[in-house]
Parts: structure tokens; sequence; C-alpha cells
């Protein structure tokens, strides 16, 4: 398996415009992570899907973000309209069902700069 | 969630032994203990994860304190690779397994 595959590596765009990551996680995997990380705040959790469902969003900082999970192979994260605090690298990760026992595994992540 | 304490930064020289710590004082007893480790410009990746014994594998190896409110992740010989934030994490039992990442210590090793 490839790993975690996600999309654009790198994404530089214009204050107002929207931004769509997206993220392939490792076939077979039920459970796929969407993550920020800033100098300032570190790794934060947005959002969690369970078998494509979203368990858990409490860390989506605003109406401006959102996930889908339309199949168990493809995940998006939208953003609209962006900002300039948007700026970061944004990981996705998927494991599979195993409680306290699985791993996860973190795509190479996608740099956002918003001007 | 439940809190982790790391030192935000050690040092070490290469070819050493290194000895990472970890509070966690709220930990219950069915939750997991996972590290992992963030190489610069890259995704976090899983180093070692235990519940109760001592854990050993290729990468490193985990102590964990027989009341379970610390651990020490244990890298036996440190080479210059080994320069990355490490992350102390508890797997809650209770919320499906989502995965809440602390500051954690950042090591630099010394040629």
């Amino acid at each position: 398996d490839a790993g975690v595959i996600q999309s654009p590596r790198h994404e530089v765009t214009e204050m107002g415009q929207e931004v769509t990551l997206r993220c392939k996680p490792i076939s077979g995997h039920d459970y796929l992570f969407w993550y920020r990380q800033t100098m300032m705040r570190g790794l934060e959790l947005l959002i969690y899907f369970n078998n494509n469902v979203p368990i858990d969003d409490s860390g989506m900082p605003e109406d401006r973000f959102s996930a889908k999970m339309p199949n168990a192979s493809f995940s998006t994260l939208k953003i609209q309209p962006s900002e300039p605090r948007d700026s970061a690298v944004y990981f996705c990760a998927s494991r599979k069902t195993g409680q306290g026992r699985a791993e996860a595994f973190f795509g190479q992540g996608t740099r956002l700069t918003v001007v | 969630d439940a809190k982790t304490t790391q030192p935000n930064s050690m040092e070490s020289n290469e070819e050493e032994p290194v000895h990472l710590p970890c509070n966690h004082s709220t930990i219950s007893g069915t939750d997991y203990i996972h590290w992992y480790r963030q190489l610069p410009s890259q995704g976090p990746e899983y180093v070692i994860h235990g519940l109760t014994s001592n854990v050993n594998n290729r990468m490193a190896s985990l102590a964990i304190a027989e009341d379970r409110k610390s651990s020490t992740l244990i890298l036996h010989r440190a080479t210059l690779r080994d320069a990355a934030v490490y992350y102390c994490i508890l797997l809650i039992s209770s919320n499906t397994g989502k995965l809440i990442f602390g500051q954690g210590t950042t090591l630099q090793v010394k040629p």
C-alpha cells in the first residue's frame, strides 16, 4: 500500500478563494482524521470519521471549514472563503479499528498558504 | 481529554541512549500509551505503544511505570536521523481512538 495520500502537497491561494484538500486513506482503514499544524497551536484535531460518518467535528474552527467522506477511499476538507490565518500544514491520517492497539498512519501533509 | 506532560526539549549525543519521559497521572486502567514522532517536514509517524508491560520494537523501547502514571521512551542508540519532535499520547479507551497531540519533546542529536 502506498500509505495515506494527500493532494496537493502545496497550495497557494488568495484570500477569499475556496480551497479543497484531498485525502486517500489506506485501504481497509475505517477511521480517518484531519489535523492542522501551526507553530503557534501545534497539531490540532479538526474532525474525524468512522466508516465514512463524521464522529467529532468539535475541532473545526468555524463554519468556513467543512469536511466530507463520500466513500471509504476519499475525503475532502474544504475552506470557503479562505483567510490568511488558515495558512498551516494540514494532515490526514487513517487507522483501523483496534481501539488502543491500532496505530495511525499520516500523510505527508498539504502546506496551505493564503495570501 | 487526558493530559500528558513532557519536557519541551532534550539533547543527546549520537550513538548514546536517550530516555524521553512522559507523565500521565490521570491515566485510567484501559488507556493505551502511544508514542509518535515527527521528523522535519514530515507527518507524524508511529513509534510504539503499550498498556501495562514494557514493550520493545525495532525502533525503540517503552518502559511503563508500575502505577502507569508515567512512561519513558528509550532510543537505545540515537542517530542524527532521530532528531524529531516526540509525542506521548494517551489513547482514551472511551472515545473511539482519537489521538490528541500535546506539544511534545524536541530531541536534538549532536554528532
